[in-house]
């Protein structure tokens, strides 16, 4: 079956330092997406992608990244994490239709000391 | 802007009660509409979606949504909660009819034997 996986599950980082967190999926899906969760927030966009190469900012892409070098891998990645970056990352991808659902990974569950 | 509503971040019902969950839309052009479900630890599973084929939708695990425009909304429900059915749930409307998705903040259903 196909499916989405992150990597890691759980991230234990320090104020400052470089993270990056995988995505991968196996639906063949053009379009890719990260969303964080934070109580109270729901989920909120993070960057998206359509295809290879092209990437876009979300409603809260200050201090991440993302690239997107082959259809299945779209990871993320925080420049210098920060406390406020602790949350629960999810990446999701679809088919690209307008009412295409979107399909979601486990999530990474990241915190930043 | 497109935007949901759900009202109540926690619902509670006994096993065999009826779950009604709340979410109200705003949309500038005709709304893709969805729930989803959140199981603890997990990422998110489509329950079902509103494309305009059908005011009510018929969903997974027995739940449905009517979609009522003159009331600008979208609500859940199962006319009777099983204990499996406790979890996370969220409403989200399409981004300008595209597969970008704007959550709601989420409701939490407890269920009670």
């Amino acid at each position: 079956d196909a499916e989405i996986t992150q990597s890691p599950r759980h991230k234990i980082t320090e104020t400052g330092r470089q993270v990056t967190l995988a995505c991968h999926q196996t639906w063949n899906h053009n379009n890719m997406f990260w969303y964080r969760q934070d109580l109270g927030h729901g989920l909120r966009l993070i960057h998206y992608s359509y295809g290879v190469q092209d990437t876009n900012k979300g409603e809260v892409s200050d201090g991440y990244s993302v690239s997107r070098s082959n259809t299945e891998d779209l990871p993320l990645t925080l420049e210098s994490a920060a406390s406020s970056q602790t949350s629960v990352y999810f990446c999701a991808s679809s088919a690209g239709q307008k009412n295409s659902p979107l399909h979601f990974g486990n999530g990474t569950r990241l915190t930043v000391t | 802007a497109q935007s949901v509503t759900q009202l109540g971040s926690h619902v509670s019902v006994s096993e065999g009660a009826l779950v009604l969950l709340r979410c109200n839309y705003s949309s500038s052009v005709p709304p893709y509409l969805f729930w989803y479900v959140q199981y603890p630890n997990q990422g998110l599973q489509l329950l079902l979606k509103y494309t305009s084929a059908a005011t009510l939708v018929k969903g997974i695990n027995g739940f449905e949504a009517e979609f009522k425009k003159s009331e600008t909304s979208f609500h859940l429900t199962k006319p009777s909660a099983h204990m499996s059915d406790a979890a996370e749930y969220f409403c989200a409307v399409s981004d300008q009819g595209t597969d970008k998705l704007i959550f709601g903040t989420g409701t939490r259903l407890q269920v009670f034997p």
